[in-house]
């Protein structure tokens, strides 16, 4: 079954503590990207890749950072200066470049900052 | 820039009845694609249907279907004969060539029985 795994389910962290979101796809997709949702909002661009080895900041990078090292794989850290981490974060992959092509969506993972 | 609105915060409909969940957007751009998702409480996005920029008629995907009015710039959501599993967020985004993807504030739709 292709899909898109993100684990875990539900996460928590002290202040302070930095902490690695998991995302992995098995869609042979080249561009992958990471999203933050608040409470009935809707979904902010945190970063994006769209092929090994390079990644591109979207609208609220600052106080995240990723890394690409393998097509299946897109991790996501929420480091220490994220002032306001505690949100739900969707991860996605969809082929590269054509406007036609939608975007798969993992089913989320839901960090608290305690 | 916004390029993505749904001005209805929530919408309410009666089960089986039709409601349009209503989008505009922006762009300059010739080729782009819409899609709708819809997002249920567990979080999880579902993709519901798709309208290319240069697609003649309006996208149909079941009890699904999208409004364009490329000239207007909206690409309406209409759901016919509302289900009380319909109730979700709803989004509408934009896709333009070699771009990311971006998304509306979303619609919060309650069907009621």
């Amino acid at each position: 079954d292709g899909g898109i795994t993100q684990s875990p389910k539900y996460l928590f962290r002290k202040e302070g503590q930095n902490v690695t979101l998991s995302c992995e796809q098995n869609l042979n997709h080249d561009a992958m990207y990471w999203y933050r949702q608040d409470p009935g909002q809707g979904l902010r661009l945190i970063y994006y890749s769209q092929i090994v080895n390079d990644f591109q900041k979207g609208d609220i990078a600052e106080g995240y950072s990723v890394s690409r090292e393998k097509k299946e794989s897109f991790p996501l850290t929420v480091t220490s200066a994220q002032k306001n981490p505690t949100a739900f974060y969707l991860c996605a992959s969809s082929i590269r470049g054509a406007s036609y092509n939608e975007q798969f969506f993992g089913p989320g993972t839901r960090l608290t900052v305690l | 820039a916004q390029k993505i609105t749904q001005t209805q915060p929530g919408m309410f409909v009666q089960e089986k009845e039709a409601v349009t969940l209503d989008c505009t957007y922006d762009t300059s751009d010739q080729s782009y694609g819409l899609f709708w998702y819809k997002q249920p409480s567990s979080g999880e996005m579902i993709f519901l249907i798709y309208q290319g920029s240069y697609d003649e008629q309006n996208a149909t995907e079941g009890r699904y279907s999208l409004n364009f009015q490329k000239a207007r710039k909206s690409a309406n959501l209409v759901i016919s004969a509302s289900q009380l599993g319909d109730s979700a967020m709803y989004f509408c985004a934009m896709r333009e060539w070699n771009n990311d993807m971006r998304f509306g504030a979303g619609t919060r739709l309650t069907v009621k029985p």
